[in-house]
């Protein structure tokens, strides 16, 4: 058990709905990470937060936003999906802003039909 | 942005085989960290290893930063070994944590 928590585990919605997954990082971690993987993508950074604050973006759409929380747990929403959207999504942590080693939750699996 | 490839791509062994995983990388890197991805789909760390040795259990990994690649040693694999094996990095001199991940080592390992 890496001690970051992922829910839900698993997410089947529709075309152009809008839905919200949740992190809640390890203990002390300030750092949280979304990553999504796909079989024609591979694993690809989304976006970073540390102590509330965005600090890194990367392949990250329009379409979909983050926060993380005072408590800092995080949220990734993601709207208008699309069949493309359909990926296991992982939250990751880690103690400090960089040059750490991330811990990854279990992921959340969407499918969008 | 900063290229890693990881080889082979896939690999098959049976139980008790040693093998190595290559992930050579095109920049300078900070940080290096190896993942073995079980077949559950969980992502678990296995290292954080931006430069020299290091041993845990039967597995052991070595980077040589200035020549830019990474190894990963498994001995005497056992079938849990199964899975996806990824090499992430993040490049010197960035200015934001991004750890960019290779596509991967399949490994199997039969009975």
């Amino acid at each position: 058990d890496s001690g970051v928590t992922q829910t839900p585990k698993h997410l089947i919605t529709a075309t152009g709905q809008r839905v919200t997954l949740r992190c809640s990082p390890r203990s002390g971690d300030l750092s949280v990470y979304w990553y999504q993987q796909s079989l024609d993508q591979g694993l690809q950074f989304l976006i970073q937060y540390y102590n509330g604050e965005e600090r890194a973006k990367g392949n990250i759409l329009e379409r979909f936003s983050a926060q993380q929380f005072p408590d800092l747990h995080s949220e990734l929403n993601l709207s208008s999906l699309e069949l493309g959207d359909s990926a296991l999504y992982f939250c990751a942590s880690s103690a400090a802003k960089r040059d750490e080693k991330l811990f990854f939750g279990s992921g959340t699996q969407l499918s969008v039909l | 942005g900063i290229q890693v490839e990881q080889s082979p791509p896939d690999l098959i062994l049976q139980e008790g085989a040693n093998s190595t995983l290559r992930c050579n990388f095109s920049d300078s890197v900070n940080n290096l960290q190896w993942f073995h991805q079980n077949p559950w789909g969980q992502l678990i760390n296995l290292f954080y290893i931006p430069s020299g040795t290091k041993q845990n259990g039967r597995l052991s990994a070595t980077t040589v930063a200035t020549e830019r690649y990474s190894l990963l040693y498994i001995s005497s694999s056992q079938t849990t070994d199964s899975g996806v094996y990824f090499c992430a990095v993040v490049r010197s001199g960035g200015s934001n944590y991004k750890l960019t991940f290779g596509k991967g080592t399949l490994l199997t390992v039969n009975p």
